[in-house]
């Protein structure tokens, strides 16, 4: 069974660009999540998509957005960089609903804005 | 958001030791997960607790779901080279979490003395 996919791996961007991040999920979960793990730091939640619908958002600005596709697939679209959002972004994805307990995390996407 | 106190930050530890990390909360939990992260990876799921005063072995992992439901305890038992890596705890509050299900704690780095 193939596991949470990111891609790309690795990119390079400048400040004022935008970049879409992309995640595909353990197939039958429809619970999506995205969290940004700065050098050092820890997980800092950004995101929860379910069945769709944006369940959640972690403290971040208006420029991080994303989606969730009807096939649970998601992307995470970071608008004007700045330097300080240069981190690993990882994806996650769990069974639906509530009482998902246990998130499988993907190996992530490593951005360095310059 | 709220966070979970794990501890310690850091440690170096000589291989063959034990070691042991906690999570502690001021608020009740109805699961605990233990994952790890590798240097450029995603954090992998080591061990899940569902129920107070569960202890749950994986190899030389075990892992305790603390008796007040507020905390969690990992011990790692004759530590080898490959041991090295960012530890992590995760938990759910009772009556859902308030970022999509899972809180983490910002994580113990273990680094093993040459």
């Amino acid at each position: 069974e193939a596991g949470v996919t990111q891609s790309p791996t690795h990119l390079i961007k400048t400040r004022g660009q935008q970049v879409t991040l992309r995640c595909s999920p353990i197939s039958g979960h429809t619970s999506v999540y995205w969290y940004q793990q700065a050098l050092g730091l820890g997980l800092q939640f950004l995101l929860w998509y379910d069945e769709g619908e944006e369940r959640n958002r972690g403290n971040f600005p208006p420029r991080f957005s994303g989606r969730q596709f009807p096939n649970y697939s998601s992307e995470l679209n970071v608008n004007a960089l700045e330097l300080e959002d240069s981190a690993l972004y990882l994806c996650a994805s769990s069974l639906g609903g509530s009482g998902a307990n246990v998130l499988t995390f993907g190996a992530g996407s490593r951005l360095t804005v310059l | 958001g709220q966070q979970l106190n794990q501890s310690p930050q850091s440690m170096f530890i000589q291989e063959g030791e034990d070691v042991s990390m906690n999570c502690t909360s001021s608020s009740i939990f109805n699961t605990w997960l233990w994952y790890k992260q590798d240097p450029g990876e995603g954090p992998v799921l080591l061990i899940a607790l569902y129920k107070a005063g569960e202890l749950t072995s994986n190899g030389r992992l075990t892992a305790q779901f603390g008796i007040t439901r507020k905390d969690s305890f990992l011990n790692i038992s004759a530590s080898i080279p490959s041991d090295v890596g960012i530890y992590f705890c995760a938990g759910r509050r009772l009556g859902g979490g308030s970022q999509g299900n899972l809180i983490f704690g910002k994580g113990t780095k273990l680094s093993v003395k040459p």
